[in-house]
């Protein structure tokens, strides 16, 4: 089975200071993995995604995360954050079926002090 | 190039009233997929369909139905709506298998139950 945990249902930053947003995964497959971001009444989109080729994943707007098998994690990570961050973000798995089904994590709410 | 398009936006009904959710999609592709959103619990699965008239039951199948008549379209139904069922609802839909799940989403339908 899969599924997803996201160990902080909010975290804040002060603009410029690093992100770490956590993510732990289940899954009896090799997984994809994915984040997703929504902002305020906007719908999802596509952070960056694990499937297997690297384990440390680069996304758009200077995001990325590392998969770690051993830790079953799949952390998003930003150096530096920026209002613009200002979201949530969802980690998400994916079995890698025909099916293409996904699981979603609970989300973290990302607040950007200035 | 649309992409993933939702109608309505928005929509208030009557406990009891019915209506019609509509995806379209211009990207060809094969799978779809309606989610709910609710607050602190991430998006789940509602039904989800791969191919033309073919569809199929999510993790929350209760209450609602489906059809995938034309490919291009995915049309979530609620007969007797119920407050329960309040929440922002997204399509997404993804191309055949290629090895990844990446799925694209439409923008959302806010939709209160009184």
């Amino acid at each position: 089975a899969q599924s997803v945990t996201q160990l902080d249902s909010h975290v804040s930053v002060s603009e410029g200071t690093p992100v770490l947003l956590r993510c732990n995964y289940s899954s009896s497959y090799s997984p994809s993995l994915f984040w997703y971001v929504q902002h305020p009444n906007k719908g999802l989109q596509l952070l960056l995604k694990y499937t297997s080729a690297a384990t440390l994943v680069k996304g758009i707007n200077g995001f990325e995360a590392e998969f770690k098998k051993s830790e079953t994690s799949f952390h998003l990570t930003k150096p530096s954050a920026h209002m613009s961050d200002a979201a949530e973000y969802f980690c998400v798995v994916g079995r890698g079926s025909t099916l293409g089904r996904l699981y979603f994590g609970r989300g973290t709410q990302l607040t950007v002090w200035p | 190039n649309a992409g993933v398009t939702q109608t309505p936006k928005f929509r208030v009904l009557k406990t009891g009233q019915s209506m019609t959710l509509l995806c379209a999609q211009d990207m060809n592709h094969e799978y779809m997929y309606w989610y709910r959103q609710d607050p602190g619990m991430g998006l789940r699965l509602i039904h989800y369909s791969v191919g033309e008239g073919t569809t199929a039951k999510g993790e929350v199948p209760d209450g609602y139905n489906v059809s995938r008549l034309k490919k291009q379209n995915f049309l979530l139904g609620l007969e007797s709506a119920a407050p329960s069922q309040t929440s922002v609802y997204f399509c997404a839909s993804r191309p055949p298998a290629s090895g990844t799940d990446t799925q694209y989403f439409g923008p959302g339908t806010r939709l209160t139950v009184l």
